[in-house]
């Protein structure tokens, strides 16, 4: 089974509809990660958090919105999803020791609004 | 001006060739530098940190230099298995937490 594990892996929907990405792990980290990738583009970090009670905001957070329900899950939302999010997305994991640990990713989730 | 830089390629090589990727940075702040490699359509995945003495792993060499803001990565023997998109990865102590990825540069490896 993967550590990180995200679901749904591909997703097609509408403009306007309401979207939540699911993330959980196993790898007993503190900190994870939500992250979105664009062709031609480095990932970039919509929201981050260092703990169950931590959440904040990264590069590009405007239109999403999370939740940490617990240290191993961890959820993205798109409260009214655009054509522009569509996107590759990337939940991730990592350590707590020291600022900047390697990061663990998902899969993926192949998110199109149409 | 990006805040990190990667030639997106391809580099395309055959077997057994030496290749070298450079990235570079612009905040001279930066603190944590990461190799990572994705392949097409997956994740990426941690390919070796970056010290400030640089290291090295099996047929792979990454190297820092602060002067000039760049890091960079050796591979020596180039295999098929190599091809992929290597991500620079920069770690900012500036603004509190902050991890900027390269856009990568891809790699082709050819029999």
């Amino acid at each position: 089974d993967a550590d990180v594990t995200q679901t749904p892996r591909n997703r097609i929907t509408k403009t306007g509809k309401r979207i939540m990405l699911e993330c959980s792990q196993t790898k007993g980290h503190d900190r994870m990660y939500w992250y979105r990738q664009d062709p031609g583009l480095g990932l970039r970090l919509i929201y981050y958090s260092f703990d169950v009670k931590d959440i904040n905001k990264g590069e590009i957070s405007d239109g999403y919105s999370v939740s940490r329900q617990a240290q191993a899950k961890f959820s993205l939302s798109l409260e009214s999803a655009i054509p522009n999010q569509t996107a590759l997305y990337f939940c991730a994991t990592s350590d707590s020791q020291g600022m900047y640990q390697p990061q663990h990713f998902g899969d993926g989730t192949r998110l199109s609004i149409l | 001006r990006k805040e990190v830089e990667q030639d997106p390629g391809p580099f395309n090589v055959p077997e057994g060739a030496t290749v070298a990727f450079n990235c570079t940075y612009s905040n001279s702040a930066s603190q944590s530098f990461f190799w990572y490699r994705q392949d097409c359509r997956k994740e990426p995945k941690l390919l070796m940190s970056v010290y400030s003495s640089g290291n090295e792993d099996g047929r792979f060499t990454a190297q820092l230099n602060r002067a000039s803001q760049y890091i960079s990565l050796l591979i020596r023997d180039s295999k098929l298995s190599d091809s992929a998109t290597y991500l620079c990865v920069v770690g900012e102590s500036t603004g509190g937490f902050k991890t900027i990825f390269g856009a990568g540069t891809r790699l082709f490896v050819k029999a």
